[in-house]
């Protein structure tokens, strides 16, 4: 059964603070990752993608990847209260679908 | 920039009725994908089409079929509905590269009362 984990959270950090969601994965054959946004009843949007090992960053954003340890994490620097949402993390199959994890509820207080 | 169209948005059926919906995917994307999300839940594969065949089937069951048209929209036909079958049905697009990229489009909540 190939799976994603990760930690349901609630996960609240401060406004301005350092966000740390985390990804485990138990396929060594994953190949691409990638990490969506998920606001409560709208649909989840891309925020980065990654398909080798270290680290990928945009904007505010960066992704990390370690193959060895089968873990892929996202960073989120100056966390603003609109990061609040659930971060989902998935992986794609060789066919193209994604497996997700049942993801990350993130709260960014003021 | 174009992104990925469903319709309906809403819908509302009855036990054993049918539902039909729809996905028009992002131009030029040759790639779509039927994923399911029950409340609280993480969004289900149900099935792919490429280039208008059927690529990979997940956990969609017997009642549901689908298909993708010459133009690459897609629909997904739901029949005799069960009350279980309420979620959010999401359709996503992908340029059929091998990363794998989806967009995703506004999702269809379907309610089963």
């Amino acid at each position: 059964q190939k799976e994603v984990e990760q930690n349901s959270g609630p996960l609240s950090v401060p406004e301005g603070a350092i966000a740390s969601l985390n990804c485990t994965y138990s396929d060594r054959g994953s190949q691409s990752f990638f990490w969506y946004r998920q606001y409560s009843g709208k649909s989840p949007e891309l925020i980065m993608f990654i398909y080798s090992n270290g680290d990928k960053e945009d904007g505010r954003f960066t992704a990390q990847l370690n193959k060895a340890s089968q873990y892929v994490s996202l960073l989120i620097r100056d966390s603003q209260p609109s990061d609040s949402a659930t971060y989902l993390c998935a992986w794609g199959g060789s066919q193209g679908n994604l497996i997700f994890g049942k993801g990350t509820k993130l709260s960014v207080k003021p | 920039a174009a992104g990925v169209i469903q319709s309906p948005r809403h819908l509302i059926k009855e036990k054993r009725e049918t539902a039909t919906l729809k996905c028009y995917p992002i131009p030029r994307h040759d790639t779509v994908y039927w994923y399911q999300q029950g409340p609280g839940q993480d969004p289900q594969f149900l099935i792919s089409f490429y280039e208008k065949m059927q690529s990979d089937k997940g956990s969609i069951p017997d009642r549901f079929s689908a298909q993708q048209f010459s133009d690459y929209h897609s629909e997904l036909n739901m029949s005799s509905l069960e009350l279980g079958d309420s979620a959010l049905y999401f359709c996503a697009s992908s340029p059929g590269s091998s990363y794998n990229e989806q967009f995703f489009g506004p999702g269809t909540r379907l309610t089963v009362l």
